[in-house]
């Protein structure tokens, strides 16, 4: 299976900030990326798929990039709502497989 | 408005059963591939298995292949999985989600709420 890490694991920062999240494929996937946010006690929603493409009604301070094995989703201003666990994901593979997840905390 | 909702979920002692199943609406289920994916308590999201649009393909993920099964009833709009000999680490929420693509890059969305499965004596 193809292998997706994430770095960092966690992430402190404050509203306004720029964050990005990095992650890995253990080989290459092309641009067969996503990118979901996960609120506690919800269910994953879909930011960005296709490693950049933003996904309809989703703001336009997310932005993914990167192809490959390398990619980053990136945050321009933090929000308050954007506090959030994100998780990575490939669908190069019919077992699709995700990252270990980026938790992103208040400072 | 697309949802899908799970249904199903609960206690179960090791070596039980439990069929999970997910109700859409808002779509034409017929047309479109469905997933299920767990999430163990405090851990990360892991696929568990996959079925085409007719259900004439079927993957699943090694931890669960010969336990689990899935299947679908499109007339019903329904999408299911049959869970036999759980064990403790199927502990998890359960979520379907339906998947969705362009060019051959698929992601899935949207997700359902989830349904928790606890596997305990």
């Amino acid at each position: 299976d193809i292998q997706m890490t994430q770095s960092p694991s966690s992430l402190s920062a404050s509203v306004g900030d720029r964050v990005t999240i990095t992650c890995r494929a253990s080989q290459s996937i092309s641009s067969y990326l996503n990118w979901y946010q996960q609120k506690p006690g919800k269910a994953p929603k879909l930011l960005i798929y296709a490693a950049s493409s933003l996904q309809s009604g989703v703001p336009s301070r997310f932005s993914g990039s990167g192809s490959g094995t390398d990619f980053t989703l990136t945050i321009s201003s933090l929000q308050p709502e954007d506090f959030a666990t994100y998780y990575c994901q490939q669908s190069y593979s019919t077992r699709t497989t995700f990252g270990q997840g980026t938790r992103l905390e208040i400072k | 408005e697309v949802q899908l909702v799970e249904s199903g979920g609960g206690l179960v002692q090791p070596g039980g059963s439990l069929r999970l199943s997910c109700a859409a609406s808002g779509f034409t289920f017929s047309s479109y591939e469905m997933n299920w994916v767990r999430q163990a308590p405090g851990k990360g999201l892991e696929w568990v298995s996959y079925i085409s649009s007719s259900g004439s393909t079927i993957y699943y993920a090694d931890s669960v292949k010969g336990r689990f099964t899935i299947s679908r009833d499109n007339a019903k709009n329904s999408l299911y999985l049959q869970m036999n000999s759980l064990r403790a680490e199927d502990t998890a929420v359960y979520y379907c989600a339906r998947q969705r693509g362009s060019l051959g890059i698929n992601w899935f969305d949207p997700w359902g709420q989830g349904t928790l499965v606890t596997v305990s004596s």
